[in-house]
């Protein structure tokens, strides 16, 4: 298994700034994943991060408002750029291990 | 195009009742699918895996079939209990290249006293 750190657990944001969200895991691992769950829906891949490589964003998500870093095989952070209200959401960090996903306890944002 | 659905949004049943939550796709062809459970302000936590050559799986209470025909899955909890209320939620691996999981909306279950 694996237990991954998520932090902040919550913030609220004012409109036009950045937030940085981290995500430590007790393992290495490839691949990091980074998921939004808007308010009562279900989880939305942004994207998927590999150390020493860019991240391979999905459709509908973009660098410039989703930066990602990924320094190292154990750490991953999300940048959520120029914030509007449309971005509350939580926001999630994971890894697979055994074909099974971990998850980050989240980031509940809300932007105001 | 491509999509999952589970039955429905909400689910209310009484304690030591079966829960039984459905999953449903369409246009994937997923080797294997999985059910989570998320409760309030929390990541979702992995409950079972179940392959394509796999009728059924059990772990304690729960109990999950795949049926590749109907392109369904079903998720049963017994003797359910208040502590079971939560959003159970099915995810696919669309490709099989163990990335890019795609989840359901997830069922909300409420197992009442």
């Amino acid at each position: 298994s694996a237990v991954i750190s998520q932090k902040p657990s919550r913030d609220i944001c004012q409109r036009g700034t950045s937030l940085t969200i981290q995500c430590q895991v007790d393992s290495q691992v490839t691949m990091m994943f980074w998921y939004r769950q808007q308010p009562g829906q279900s989880l939305t891949l942004i994207a998927t991060a590999n150390q020493g490589s860019e991240a391979t964003y999905e459709s509908g998500f973009v660098i410039d408002k989703f930066p990602i870093s990924r320094p190292n095989l154990t750490f991953s952070t999300l940048t959520v750029s120029n914030m509007s209200p449309e971005d509350s959401s939580i926001y999630l960090c994971s890894v697979i291990y055994n074909e099974k996903l971990f998850f980050g306890s989240g980031t509940q944002l809300s932007v105001l | 195009s491509q999509k999952i659905e589970q039955n429905s949004e909400a689910l209310n049943i009484q304690e030591g009742k079966t829960a039984t939550l459905t999953c449903n796709y369409t246009n994937y062809s997923p080797a294997y699918l999985q059910w989570y459970r998320q409760d309030p302000g929390r990541g979702p936590v992995f409950l079972l895996l179940i392959r394509e050559n796999e009728k059924e799986k059990r772990k304690e209470r729960l109990k999950v079939t795949f049926d590749t025909t109907l392109k369904q899955s079903l998720f049963h909890i017994t003797a359910s209990q208040p502590a079971d209320s939560a959003t159970y939620l099915c995810a696919l691996d669309p490709n099989n290249y163990g990335q890019n999981f795609v989840f359901g909306p997830g069922t909300r279950l409420s197992v009442l006293p």
